[in-house]
């Protein structure tokens, strides 16, 4: 079983709509948690970071930990064309960057 | 501006001939550290990097060598590549090793080993 669990997609919705991008893990000793946006052809960029459970909100997105379910969110409203991209969750137990899990990525497709 | 440089970004070389990718940052970052991104398997880390000189495997670091003589380089050497190396590569750099700091990516290189 993998660390760290996230449909790769693709998903594809209207202008405007919100978003939700998921994923599961199976270490319940992780405690930060990251969404990465990764355009085509360039690398991932950090886009918000969590620690331990709870939501965090910033302008049109917001993520979301479910500690008792292993559980991580990212919810993106009002959706742009621009934020067609592919969405890395990744997550570690300690502070440490060279102790990331990343998931595979959803890739997400918003339609004019 | 900000940022981590790579090349070649495109690269298609013959197993075992030896090749290095090059990665600059101009931010004066202490981490840095490169990961290899396969389709269904994600991004995986090979080696990182505390600081000049200080260098320590990742998760997949078979096949790979790095080095740290300067702070803003870090260059991967595959020393005989073989097609199980095909991949995007990546390098990033952050201001220290804390997984909360933002990492800064490179563009990627695409490595075909034939």
């Amino acid at each position: 079983q993998k660390e760290v669990e996230q449909d790769p997609g693709p998903l594809s919705v209207p202008e405007g709509a919100i978003v939700s991008l998921n994923c599961t893990y199976s270490n319940s000793a992780f405690q930060y948690f990251m969404w990465y946006r990764q355009y085509s052809r360039k690398g991932p960029e950090l886009l918000m970071y969590t620690y331990s459970s709870g939501n965090k909100e910033d302008g049109r997105f917001t993520a979301q930990v479910d500690k008792s379910s292993k559980y991580i969110s990212l919810f993106i409203r009002d959706s742009q064309p621009s934020d067609s991209a592919t969405y890395l969750c990744a997550m570690s137990v300690q502070t440490g960057a060279n102790n990331l899990f990343f998931g595979t990525g959803t890739r997400l497709t918003v339609i004019p | 501006e900000a940022q981590v440089t790579q090349n070649p970004r495109y690269l298609i070389t013959v197993t075992g001939k030896k090749l290095t990718v090059t990665c600059s940052q101009n931010m004066n970052h202490e981490y840095m550290s490169w990961y290899r991104q396969d389709p269904g398997l994600g991004l995986r880390q090979i080696y990182y990097s505390m600081n000049v000189e200080v260098t320590d495997k990742g998760d997949v670091p078979e096949g790979y060598k790095v080095s740290r003589k300067e702070k803003r380089n870090f260059p991967l050497i595959l020393e005989s590549p073989s097609p199980n190396q095909t991949s995007l590569y990546f390098c990033a750099s952050s201001p220290t090793s804390s997984s909360t700091d933002t990492q800064y990516f490179g563009p990627g290189t695409r490595l075909t080993v034939l």
